[in-house]
């Protein structure tokens, strides 16, 4: 079936340490990747989002790496800080039924940065 | 906080009763869609809607109705059929795709009591 698995659950960190979220998806015909953080009480929201064409994309503290052959991308924080600790989301675009791309969401982690 | 706003943010139903759940977008996108939030499940869509008069059902439909009657409104109805219907509902619009940016509401949380 259609599914994205992500992991670590939890991941606790001290501050400006880096943190890798993994996630693997099941259809090869995938071709957006995108990752979200949701801080506690509040909305989802992008932070950075990836497309097959690509194997790595980085935007200042946050970077997103994609292995198409073996179906897995991964979310590098570096230099964690407090206001990092939210709970993450990976996904990946899948084809519906009437042939909408839709996206499939992974469980979250939730990361935790102590100072 | 702009864009996509979700009403009520706190929303409390007796067993047995329909509620109806507002989402309204003024961001002019075509696509619409509801997640469900469980913890430990992350988001599980219910429905979706590519354009107005047109929708889908997602991996959860079952015991949810919806309508997209105008662009901006995409309403769910959470039936007595649900039978776990306590949850966090979010609702979100994207511009085109689902390869695209989703842009999310506040959310609303829903209460069986």
């Amino acid at each position: 079936g259609e599914n994205v698995e992500q992991h670590p659950s939890t991941l606790s960190v001290q501050e400006g340490d880096s943190a890798v979220i993994k996630c693997t998806y099941s259809d090869s015909a995938s071709n957006y990747f995108p990752w979200y953080k949701q801080e506690l009480g509040k909305r989802p929201q992008l932070i950075i989002d990836i497309r097959s064409n690509v194997g790595e994309k980085k935007d200042q503290r946050i970077a997103v790496t994609l292995n198409k052959t073996a179906k897995h991308f991964s979310l590098h924080i570096t230099e964690t800080q407090p206001e990092d600790s939210a709970v993450y989301f990976c996904a990946a675009s899948m084809e519906g039924n009437t042939g909408f791309q839709k996206l499939v969401f992974g469980t979250g982690t939730r990361l935790l940065v102590s100072p | 906080d702009g864009g996509i706003t979700q009403s009520p943010k706190y929303l409390f139903r007796k067993e047995g009763q329909n509620v109806t759940l507002s989402c309204e977008q003024n961001l002019n996108h075509d696509a619409m869609y509801w997640y469900r939030q469980d913890p430990g499940q992350g988001l599980r869509l219910i429905y979706y809607s590519q354009i107005v008069n047109d929708f889908q059902k997602g991996d959860i439909a079952e015991g949810y109705s919806v309508s997209r009657e105008k662009k901006e409104s995409f309403p769910l109805t959470v039936t007595s059929a649900q039978k776990n219907p306590t949850a966090f509902y979010l609702c979100a619009s994207s511009a085109g795709t689902g390869e695209t940016e989703a842009f999310f509401g506040q959310g609303t949380r829903l209460t069986v009591v």
